[in-house]
């Protein structure tokens, strides 16, 4: 069964400390892995899609990189505005449906000025 | 990145009264949509996909009868809570898929949290 699995639940930055944060994964067959930024009280919001190790893609100070079994979202020196929750998804052949995505928990990141 | 409006964004209602939620793609057409649940502090919980012009698969444990599931157009997916109970006071999300130029991605819709009394 697919599984995906982001590290740490919870982080707190100062502004300008840069970090990363993890997404594991095992899947049969991956049709690409998602990067999705969710604020409180909202839909997610669509970052990055990576679909083959070694891909890499960038916006503003997010970085999000890609291995056979897992994926970082780089964050360079954040900044308050970046607090959210970043939830990581794939999309895999399971059971023939290759539209479904499964979702990790998500990393809450928090940056204090 | 695409826009996909859902509404309301809050409803309250009775105890045995239904609630119809929308879901629209508005600058691309979506032969798929899903509908997601989302509980405090918690991950997304995929409902059902919801199939243009066909009947939607509902994930299991997730009843069809109750959650009623309309994707009449390629813009637009309804997904209607039949009698709720205050159990089904959650965080409801929408997606659209959109295929348009060899993408497959997912836009998200702002939520409904629905609270019955």
């Amino acid at each position: 069964e697919d599984q995906v699995t982001q590290s740490p639940e919870a982080l707190r930055l100062q502004e300008g400390e840069s970090s990363s944060l993890n997404c594991s994964y095992t899947v049969s067959g991956l049709r690409g892995l998602f990067w999705y930024r969710q604020d409180p009280g909202k839909g997610p919001e669509f970052l990055f899609t990576l679909y083959s190790a070694g891909e890499e893609k960038e916006k503003e100070r997010l970085k999000a990189t890609l291995t056979k079994k897992e994926s970082f979202l780089h964050i360079t020196a954040p900044k308050p505005e970046d607090s959210a929750t970043y939830l990581c998804a794939v999309r895999s052949n399971y059971g023939g449906a290759t539209n479904k995505l499964i979702f990790g928990t998500g990393t809450l990141l928090a940056v204090q000025p | 990145g695409a826009v996909v409006s859902q509404h309301p964004s809050r409803v309250i209602c009775k105890s045995g009264t239904s609630v119809k939620i929308e879901c629209r793609s508005l600058d691309f057409q979506a032969t798929t949509m899903f509908w997601y649940r989302q509980f405090p502090k918690k991950s997304l919980m995929l409902m059902a996909t919801s199939n243009e012009g066909s009947k939607a698969t509902y994930e299991q444990g997730v009843e069809k009868d109750k959650f009623l599931i309309n994707h009449a157009s390629l813009t637009l997916s309804t997904l209607t809570v039949t009698s709720a109970h205050p159990e089904d006071s959650s965080f409801y999300i929408c997606s659209a898929r959109d295929q348009g130029q060899g993408r497959n991605i997912q836009y998200f819709g702002a939520g409904t949290r629905l609270s019955v009394l």
